[in-house]
């Protein structure tokens, strides 16, 4: 298994664009979790899922940001629209079970200038 | 509020020297805690967790619960040690939220 996929790895958009990363968790994990690391807050959860099925979302900062989970093996953060306080490091990660080992993947970096 | 402190950012320490690197989390109930390590170019990993009371890679790590910490210890330092550590704990009540601290960057110099 190639662990974790996320995608792009890096992404630069200007201020008011909609950005969209993606996520493959690992096959057979049950919960999915979308943090974003800055250099001020550090890394935060953002949104985790269940079975694809939101479970805890109150880390989402503001209505700009969603996140989907379709099937179960293909999540979205998507930001619309973009601001420059939004750039950080997005990572995606995945485990068995809500208290498990959290395996990460790459992460996707974005500045938004 | 911050759940999880570590109070350095940096942290240097010699090849074969003892290395701590510390933890404390505010949290009055039983927390679950781990540590995970990135060396550089690598993915965000776990390293260890305090129920597991296994030592990995020489490091070992003590909940204290009267000193609410959770440090991570090894005593002889390897160069490839080299990483950036992050403390975490996940609440009973909120399975899933697994809080982070700011991490400690370790660096073993040869």
């Amino acid at each position: 298994d190639a662990g974790v996929i996320q995608s792009p790895r890096h992404e630069v958009t200007e201020m008011g664009q909609e950005v969209t990363l993606r996520c493959k968790p690992i096959s057979g994990h049950d919960y999915l979790f979308w943090y974003r690391q800055t250099m001020m807050r550090g890394l935060e959860l953002l949104i985790y899922f269940n079975n694809n099925v939101p479970i805890d979302d109150s880390g989402m900062p503001e209505d700009r940001f969603s996140a989907k989970m379709p099937n179960a093996s293909f999540s979205t953060l998507k930001i619309q629209p973009s601001e420059p306080r939004d750039s950080a490091v997005y990572f995606c990660a995945s485990s068995f079970w809500p208290a498990g080992e959290l395996f990460f993947g790459e992460g996707s970096r974005l500045t938004v200038l | 509020a911050q759940r999880v402190t570590q109070p350095e950012k940096l942290l240097s320490v010699f090849k074969g020297a003892p290395v701590e690197l510390k933890c404390n989390y505010s949290y009055s109930g039983s927390p679950e805690l781990f540590w995970y390590v990135q060396y550089s170019r690598q993915r965000l990993q776990l390293l260890l967790r305090h129920i597991s009371r296994e030592s990995i890679k020489g490091f070992t790590a003590d909940l204290n619960k009267g000193e609410t910490s959770f440090h991570l210890k090894k005593p002889f330092a390897q160069e490839e040690d080299s990483a950036m550590y992050y403390c975490a704990l996940i609440r009973g009540s909120t399975l899933g939220r697994l809080y982070f601290g700011r991490g400690t960057q370790l660096t073993v110099w040869p």
